[in-house]
């Protein structure tokens, strides 16, 4: 089981705004890492697969960057929308297993 | 989710009884996986499977049994339901381990289980 941390937990940000977080996770033995978006009373949904160190990854106005050396990646929002409000899960997968571990999710919430 | 249903999607049921969800897919996945979601908790694997009755535990599996006798068909079976096993569970699939495509895991919709 993996030390998957996420931060912010939640982040209130004005229609507009941009905005990041961070996923944090063991440098060693990484295989993949998965990026989900959580809709409330919705299921999780793929937003991007990362593999490699330095990856960049977009997806609209959403991107996501990856740092395998030093176990981080940040997923970034420019100008967010209130249909962006959802919680964002990281999930790195190491090698061996290649099962996912869950953090904890970024609660983002976008007011109009 | 498009190819992926659970059932049932709410069910509240007594300490002690015996509880199946079920979780049926029709993308000819090979791997398919059981997760819970708490409050405070990331998603937390119970079981997964890697092919028809080919099954092994996860993070939370202590009171989890599953079953896969078919591709599309994954059980999860809560033997005696304990008050701690309410929550919500989802269930995911992926085409290969690891899934290094660009589309992750696809999951259900969940399934809300009361125990009281």
């Amino acid at each position: 089981i993996l030390n998957v941390e996420q931060s912010p937990q939640s982040l209130h940000v004005q229609e507009g705004d941009s905005t990041s977080f961070t996923c944090s996770f063991p440098s060693s033995n990484f295989y993949a890492l998965h990026w989900y978006r959580w809709e409330t009373a919705k299921s999780p949904e793929a937003l991007f697969v990362m593999t490699l160190n330095g990856d960049e990854k977009k997806k609209g106005r959403i991107s996501a960057t990856l740092n395998t050396k030093e176990g981080y990646s940040y997923l970034y929002i420019k100008g967010s929308q209130p249909e962006d409000s959802a919680t964002y899960l990281c999930a790195p997968l190491p090698g061996g297993s290649y099962i996912p571990t869950f953090g904890r999710g970024t609660s983002l919430i976008v007011h109009p | 989710d498009a190819g992926i249903t659970q059932s049932p999607r709410h069910k509240v049921t007594e300490t002690g009884t015996p509880v199946t969800l079920r979780c049926h897919q029709t993308e000819n996945h090979r791997y398919m996986y059981w997760y819970r979601q708490d409050p405070g908790h990331g998603l937390r694997l119970i079981h997964y499977s890697y092919g028809v009755k080919d099954t092994d535990k996860g993070e939370v599996s202590d009171g989890y049994s599953v079953s896969r006798s078919k591709t599309e068909d994954f059980l999860l079976t809560l033997e005696s339901a304990t008050s701690s096993q309410t929550s919500v569970y989802f269930c995911a699939i992926s085409e290969s381990l690891g899934d290094r495509v660009d589309y992750g895991y696809t999951f259900g919709s969940g399934t809300r289980l009361t125990v009281v």
